[in-house]
């Protein structure tokens, strides 16, 4: 099956940095979504993108499905950012429609 | 427009109990996904509902079941509880997989 490689597992920044999480991915896909959790374990739907650019307020996202990777952009990070992002896919052959795979996520804390 | 919504928050069981967890997708939306968020594990697919029927599970043993009412919205039956079934259980609506709070499953 597709694996979902996500770097860095942990990333500490001071507010108003910025940020790059990778999501790399072992086959072509139908869909790729970033997620975040909250610290109250909220998972919350931040992009769907399973090919180009996309941005919402201080995130954007890019991805480049030849190359198997994607991108999610944090600009000036605010305590609230903090939690754990997660890159998922799916890929619609072999019966695996309806599953997204999800990677081991990118940990981030952002200090006041 | 209410979200995702899933009952109960919190729930306690024993080993070899049975557990039913309850999810009720937004409006409108007819596919209902349940994961699995075990420490340790990462968020694993467990069942997808569409339109009343299963159209795909994950790798999980058939103790692990569900059902979609007309309605939509969906129970999730965990059968002879085992203690490695802590964790917290996430559903989501359709293809935007909007998911809800999720029920936390601890297992004594």
């Amino acid at each position: 099956g597709i694996q979902v490689e996500q770097s860095p597992p942990d990333l500490i920044l001071q507010e108003g940095a910025n940020s790059t999480l990778r999501c790399n991915f072992s086959d072509s896909v139908n869909n790729l979504q970033w997620f975040h959790q909250n610290p109250w374990g909220q998972l919350i739907n931040l992009f769907y993108i399973p090919s180009g650019t996309k941005q919402n307020g201080r995130l954007s996202a890019t991805t480049v499905a030849t190359e198997r990777y994607s991108l999610l952009y944090i600009s000036s990070s605010q305590t609230t950012d903090s939690g754990v992002y997660f890159c998922a896919v799916e890929h619609w052959g072999g019966g695996s429609q309806g599953n997204l795979i999800f990677g081991k996520g990118t940990k981030l804390s952002v200090k006041p | 427009e209410a979200g995702v919504t899933q009952s109960p928050t919190h729930l306690i069981k024993t080993r070899g109990q049975q557990a039913t967890l309850r999810c009720s997708p937004i409006s409108g939306h007819t596919s209902v996904y349940w994961y699995q968020q075990a420490l340790g594990l990462g968020l694993q697919f467990l069942l997808w509902y569409d339109e009343g029927e299963e159209r795909n599970r994950g790798n999980f043993p058939p103790r692990f079941s569900g059902r979609q009412f007309p309605n939509y919205s969906s129970e999730l039956n965990v059968n002879a509880l085992e203690l490695e079934d802590s964790a917290l259980y996430l559903c989501a609506s359709s293809f935007g997989m909007l998911f809800g709070d999720g029920t936390r499953l601890s297992i004594l």
